[in-house]
């Protein structure tokens, strides 16, 4: 089973602040996703990487995957309250159907 | 209304009683996906469907059971409930095997 390492598991920060937030593998991802999931709901998905040095961005979330694919780093400026939940990287399992989860990252942004 | 639903939301039982989780899609995407999220563990595949009547075993299938006899619809069969199957479940859905795009809002199950 493949495994991703997110850090930090948890993080609480004040409004206007900014975070990063990574994930890492021992071998490289052929893609990554990023997902976050509101408490009582389920995952919605951010945003997929494919390339190596892949920048991505929406609105104040910032996406990016290693030269090496071998690890992935979601930066949000400026947090908002509304950004408070848990962010999820996921990549394909390697039987190519569905997606290993990491374990995420609890995010609390307080006013 | 068009998206993926999970019923029911909420469901208490006990142990040893079958229990069935639905879910349904209605975008009539082939792939339908089950994970169960746990504390300590995150979320992990119980079972995929790449179309109608063709089901595979996720990461941790013992004691479930999945059909699809019709695209939109992938029920979730526990056989014989036992406690460490309390957690919440979640059912995707997508077009792609790879690109889990759609998430239903979870079952909580609480088997006492």
């Amino acid at each position: 089973t493949q495994l991703l390492e997110q850090s930090p598991q948890f993080l609480s920060i004040q409004e206007g602040e900014n975070l990063t937030v990574y994930c890492n593998s021992s071998s490289v991802f052929s893609s990554l996703q990023w997902y976050r999931q509101e408490p009582g709901e389920g995952p919605v998905l951010l945003v997929t990487v494919v390339t190596g040095g892949e920048v991505k961005k929406l609105k104040r979330l910032t996406f990016q995957f290693g030269d090496a694919r071998k690890d992935s780093s979601l930066h949000i400026t400026a947090a908002q309250p509304g950004d408070t939940g848990l962010y999820l990287c996921a990549e394909p399992r390697n039987s190519g159907y569905a997606l290993n989860f990491g374990k995420g990252t609890s995010l609390l942004v307080t006013p | 209304d068009a998206g993926i639903t999970q019923s029911p939301r909420y469901k208490i039982t006990e142990t040893g009683r079958q229990v069935t989780l639905m879910c349904h899609q209605t975008w009539s995407h082939s792939y339908m996906f089950w994970y169960r999220q746990d504390l300590g563990h995150g979320l992990r595949l119980i079972y995929y469907s790449a179309a109608a009547d063709i089901t595979d075993k996720g990461e941790v299938p013992d004691g479930y059971v999945v059909s699809r006899s019709k695209t939109e619809n992938f029920p979730l069969t526990l056989e014989s409930a036992t406690r460490s199957q309390t957690s919440v479940y979640f059912c995707a859905s997508s077009e792609s095997p790879t690109a889990l795009g759609y998430f239903g809002p979870g079952t909580r199950l609480l088997v006492l």
